[in-house]
């Protein structure tokens, strides 16, 4: 059974860069056959994709934050990252990891995590 | 890229069947038979319900079904139960991006 499991600072400064971790278990990330992706819901509203990255690196972002975006993969640590830069109030949600198949369904998510960005 | 579109809200009773439909363009829904939908009770991660537009992963009840047409996906609900009172998203796969419905709050009076 896999397990997504994110984990970072809960509380980042306007203008600063958000940076979380989400660690796998229960199955290789260098699997090949699936991305690894993040989601946000900022509180009482829907879901948006952030991005997602492959085994071999290659990354893929939403348009609409692709210029602060910045996804990364460690698979000697069955590990990949999200950092968010220049991040604002509009930034504050709960941020789910994922594995999303190679055709867009996300069949495991993480518990998610709270950022608040305040100062 | 824009949200794919939503009601915002449906209800329905015990037993009774009700629709969610999601609307997108020629470049996410109309051109994939992609369409993947989500199931969230308040506080918990989304859970997968149907991909590939119309398949169920091993474990949701069949009384979950989706289809397509043209370019607006549906989710169908048959045998309304207590539990399935959530919100549901729809998800589009658009080549190199997805993106996800506005929501849809159901309730089961």
């Amino acid at each position: 059974q896999v397990q997504l499991q994110e984990s970072g600072p809960g509380l980042v400064k306007p203008s600063q860069t958000l940076s979380l971790t989400c660690t796998v278990s229960g199955g290789s990330i260098s699997s090949g056959s699936y991305y690894w992706s993040w989601i946000r819901q900022p509180a009482g509203k829907g879901l948006e994709w952030i991005g997602r990255i492959y085994t071999s690196g290659s990354t893929n972002y939403n348009p609409s934050l692709k210029s602060r975006v910045t996804i990364s993969v460690d698979t000697s640590k069955n590990q990949f990252s999200l950092k968010l830069s220049s991040v604002t109030a509009a930034d504050t949600a709960v941020y789910y990891c994922a594995r999303e198949d190679l055709v867009g369904a996300i069949d495991y998510w993480g518990q998610g995590t709270l950022v608040t960005v305040s100062s | 890229q824009s949200a794919l579109t939503q009601p915002a809200s449906v209800s329905g009773s015990p037993g009774q069947s009700i629709t969610i439909s999601c609307t997108g363009t020629s470049s996410d829904v109309g051109s994939y038979n992609l369409v993947s939908w989500y199931q969230q009770h308040p506080g918990k991660a989304p859970k997968l319900m149907i991909y590939e537009g119309s398949k169920r992963p091993s474990g949701v009840s069949n009384r979950f079904s989706g289809s397509k047409s043209g370019n607006t996906a549906s989710l169908t609900i048959s045998g309304l139960q207590a539990e399935d009172e959530a919100d549901y998203y729809c998800c589009s796969y658009a080549g190199s991006n997805g993106v996800f419905g506005g929501g849809t709050k159901l309730t089961v009076l």
